[in-house]
């Protein structure tokens, strides 16, 4: 199985920032790559499907970047609804892998 | 808009049967999607269990196979997720999810997620 390995682990930042979090995979992956938001008690959302298109109705202040092992979800001016948990997910290879998710808290 | 809803027993008991339902909400199961299933156990990440396709193709993670099995009933419009042998290991908030076909696992829509925990 790929393993995807995001950095932070954990983030704190305040309204208003910009952030960044990376994700690498163990082998390249092209640029099959998603990124999924998830709040407290809440199913993830797709926010960004093959490294940089926005899923429907997500604001452009989120933007993805990347290709083979290396790729980075950047927000922009942080939002009080931003402040959540964000997965990313290879589906390059059967089985789809996740990973271990980067927690962004307001400072 | 397709909305996704699990429903299935909350607490199932060591070496028994998980079963879980995903009924299909605002469209056709026999749409141009796959149906998959997720899972989270409590305060951690993710896990792709399987997902299938109206002509009845499944693919599932190599790491659950020999346990799972997912069904379609189109008359239902719903698709299902067994987990045999079961261990406290598969405590976890189980989600069903919408994958359009031709994005490779990516999940759409997902249901609100239902949890289930495995004790005696």
């Amino acid at each position: 199985d790929i393993q995807m390995t995001q950095s932070p682990s954990s983030l704190s930042a305040s309204v208003g920032d910009r952030v960044t979090i990376t994700c690498r995979a163990s082998q390249t992956i092209s640029t099959f790559l998603n990124w999924y938001q998830q709040k407290p008690g809440k199913a993830p959302k797709l926010l960004i499907y093959v490294t940089s298109n926005l899923h429907t109705g997500v604001p452009s202040r989120f933007s993805g970047s990347g290709s083979g092992t290396e790729f980075t979800l950047t927000v922009n001016s942080l939002q009080p609804e931003d402040f959540a948990t964000y997965f990313c997910q290879q589906t390059h290879s059967v089985p789809t892998t996740f990973g271990q998710g980067t927690k962004l808290e307001i400072k | 808009q397709v909305q996704l809803q699990e429903s299935g027993p909350g607490l199932v008991k060591p070496s028994g049967t998980l079963s879980l339902t995903c009924a299909v909400f605002g469209g056709s199961i026999t749409s141009n999607n796959w149906w998959s299933w997720v899972r989270q156990p409590p305060g951690k990440g993710l896990e792709w269990i399987g997902e299938i396709y109206h002509s009845g193709s499944t693919k599932y993670n190599p790491s659950l196979k020999s346990r799972v099995t997912i069904l379609l009933d189109k008359s239902k419009n719903q698709f299902s997720l067994k987990l045999n042998s079961v261990t406290a290991a598969d405590t976890a908030v189980y989600y069903c999810a919408r994958v359009p076909v031709m994005t490779g696992s990516t999940l759409a829509s997902w249901g609100q997620g239902t949890l289930v925990t495995v004790s005696s």
